[in-house]
């Protein structure tokens, strides 16, 4: 059963600086989404990484997928604070319904 | 949420009465899916369609849980004799790529 665990799951920001969040998963997968969730909101896709080695980046952030460490980082340049919200990664379990499995997610403050 | 409607937007409801909940993937894909999120928790997948058959329903909850789908358009999830713990906020998607729609936020009282 492939579950997905994601870390921190907290994650306090200084404004202006860098800083990394983790998605990892146990069974293989080709296929992990990225996305962002403001409170009371509905999901917001931000990156979609359909390879091993896959490498998006949007604005102050970028996403990585290392399928043999089944792995996706997302790296965060220079905090803002609208930034904040919390970052949700999701593995396709492939095969079948190709349905999604859901970490917890990463909640994501940036202080002044 | 990207071509995916849902409908009601909220949803109050006594505990034991049943509630429909509705996605309009607008533009027909065959692949649809339910999901629910309760507070503070990751979203759980429900149930899959593929077109207007189920081939994967292993994520509904219990037997209070059904789901249909018209082709390739609009499905209704359905939950009888509501409990508290049915209290969530149901989102669905269309295809692989899924988007989300904005969801239903149910709230069993």
């Amino acid at each position: 059963e492939l579950k997905v665990e994601q870390n921190p799951l907290f994650l306090s920001m200084q404004e202006g600086k860098n800083y990394t969040i983790y998605c990892n998963y146990s069974t293989t997968s080709d296929r992990l989404y990225w996305y962002r969730q403001d409170p009371g909101k509905s999901l917001e896709s931000l990156f979609v990484l359909l390879s091993n080695g896959a490498v998006k980046q949007e604005g102050r952030l970028m996403a990585s997928l290392d399928t043999k460490a089944r792995l996706s980082t997302l790296h965060i340049t220079a905090a803002v604070h609208d930034l904040s919200a919390t970052s949700v990664c999701a593995v396709d379990t492939q095969g079948g319904s190709e349905k999604l499995v859901f970490g917890k997610g990463t909640k994501l403050t940036v202080n002044p | 949420g990207a071509g995916v409607s849902q409908s009601p937007s909220n949803k109050v409801t006594e505990k034991g009465k049943d509630v429909e909940l509705r996605c309009d993937p607008i533009s027909g894909h065959t692949a649809l899916y339910w999901y629910r999120q309760r507070l503070g928790q990751g979203l759980e997948f429900l149930i899959y369609f593929q077109g207007n058959s189920a081939p994967d329903k292993s994520g509904l909850p219990s037997d209070r849980f059904s789901a249909e789908r018209t082709g390739e358009s609009v499905s209704t999830l359905t939950i009888q004799r509501t409990q508290q713990e049915d209290s969530a906020v149901y989102l669905c998607t269309r295809d692989t790529e899924a988007f989300f729609g904005q969801g239903t936020r149910l709230t069993v009282v």
